[in-house]
């Protein structure tokens, strides 16, 4: 079974549109969560950070917020979404400090037109 | 100014061929560079990781070169094979307080047949 688990795959949305991604953790308790983004053909620019149920940390400002309102869940969003946004959003989760290893979700792919 | 950098955007090599990625870093404090392995439309995943202490990690074909005094370090992969065509991301973090793990912009891999 697939410890992490985001959705949605796939998103199109519009210029100033509302966002929300989300992203669940199974089988481990009490894991670091985070949140990278990657442009197409990119690197990968990490957003947030959660190391605790209803703490967040954000490392870039984008224009985006991120919330952890349960262990194992992770969620992403926007009220009004940029061109910039466009690109693929990854969850990954970490049981040990300091990102030793992270393990990364299949991604969602947002476009913004 | 890119905290960790990889020279080559792209690499094409042989199959049965060593291939070698580079890689540098700015920070002094970096002691943990994780090589990631992503493959298109997936999330990145660990492959290999090396801690400042050591010059030199191998797990089978992958081996990690380090140079501390240079702030380098160097992936090899001996006798490559088509399916490790990939994009390959070089990252480092600061085990002292850090909870942001930096990623390079890629090395694009094609090994051809």
């Amino acid at each position: 079974a697939q410890t992490i688990h985001q959705w949605p795959v796939a998103e199109i949305k519009a210029v100033g549109s509302p966002l929300s991604l989300g992203c669940t953790i199974k089988g481990k308790s009490s894991p670091n969560l985070y949140w990278y983004w990657q442009a197409t053909g990119g690197t990968l620019q990490q957003l947030f950070y959660s190391i605790t149920v209803g703490q967040v940390e954000s490392v870039v400002q984008l224009n985006l917020s991120a919330s952890r309102p349960k262990d194992d869940q992770f969620i992403l969003s926007t009220e009004k979404l940029l061109l910039s946004h466009s690109g693929f959003y990854l969850c990954a989760w970490s049981l040990l400090r300091d990102t030793e290893t992270l393990y990364f979700g299949s991604g969602t792919r947002l476009t913004v037109l | 100014q890119q905290q960790v950098r990889q020279s080559s955007q792209s690499l094409t090599v042989w199959e049965g061929e060593t291939a070698i990625l580079n890689c540098s870093y700015e920070n002094s404090a970096f002691d943990y560079f994780p090589w990631y392995q992503q493959f298109p439309g997936e999330g990145p995943a660990l492959l290999i990781a090396i801690r400042s202490v050591s010059d030199k990690k191998e797990d089978g074909r992958f081996t990690i070169f380090f140079n501390k005094r240079e702030k380098n370090l160097s992936l090899h992969i001996k006798d490559s094979q088509p399916g490790d065509s990939a994009t390959y991301f070089c990252a480092a973090s600061a085990s002292s307080g850090s909870w942001q793990l930096i990623f390079g912009s890629g090395t694009q891999l094609t090994v051809m047949p």
